[in-house]
């Protein structure tokens, strides 16, 4: 596609249930990124994919999030047991492996009630 | 860890006001450097960028100049628009295949 697009834009979800998150990347993009945005918080960098692998993924806050990327191409968030401390814009970023520079998605809303 | 400070928000300021948002880093190594901005309601997008000391990013009438002595990236606009409002963030990256490391955002807001 043209640019790099999350799925669903707007998420709200009752607190304890498990919530997905899809990233659809730049086509030929080999690095993906997700990052949280809080109020206040900036934007904080949860897990890096380098084509299906994921060799940084030290900032997943707790073993409840997890991620995986398939085919070198779309990527899932999984938030297990969601808390309302979850809630956040959750944004996907891709880039060639030549270059650190990303292109961000619009981001999915995670509100958790 | 490599880190990324800016000046606390919001900035307020009239049409063709001069602008500068400070930002400053800490890495281990040599990092590219970059201005991502947020219009609202939009996502994140690339402003500028420089990738070794003394280059200058430009674009839009912004520009920052990488400055390694001063471990600094500072936003500038000789004379901002409303247009401008938005949310400005500085971010780092060590090199490819690394995580842009970002800072929390300034908030700008140009009013007429």
């Amino acid at each position: 596609g043209a640019g790099v697009s999350q799925s669903p834009s707007n998420k709200v979800t009752e607190k304890g249930k498990d919530v997905e998150l899809r990233c659809d990347p730049i086509s030929g993009h080999t690095a993906l990124y997700w990052y949280r945005q809080s109020l206040g918080q900036g934007l904080e960098f949860l897990i890096y994919f380098q084509g299906n692998s994921a060799p940084d993924k030290s900032g997943l806050p707790s073993d409840r999030f997890s991620a995986e990327r398939t085919g070198g191409s779309v990527s899932t968030l999984t938030i297990q047991r969601t808390q309302q401390e979850d809630s956040a814009v959750y944004l996907c970023a891709s880039s060639f492996t030549g270059g650190p520079e990303a292109f961000f998605g619009q981001g999915t809303r995670l509100t958790v009630v | 860890g490599d880190s990324v400070t800016q000046m606390e928000g919001p900035v307020t300021l009239s049409e063709e006001a001069f602008l500068t948002i400070n930002c400053t880093y800490t890495a281990t190594g040599y990092p590219s450097l970059f201005w991502y901005v947020q219009y609202p309601g939009e996502g994140l997008q690339l402003l500028l960028k420089a990738t070794k000391a003394d280059d200058k990013g430009s674009n839009k009438g912004f520009e920052a100049t990488y400055r390694k002595e001063t471990t600094s990236f500072h936003l500038e606009k000789g004379s901002v628009q409303v247009s401008d409002s938005a949310v400005y963030f500085c971010a780092l990256s060590e090199g490819a295949g690394t995580a842009l490391i970002f800072g929390k955002g300034t908030t700008l807001s140009v009013s007429s």
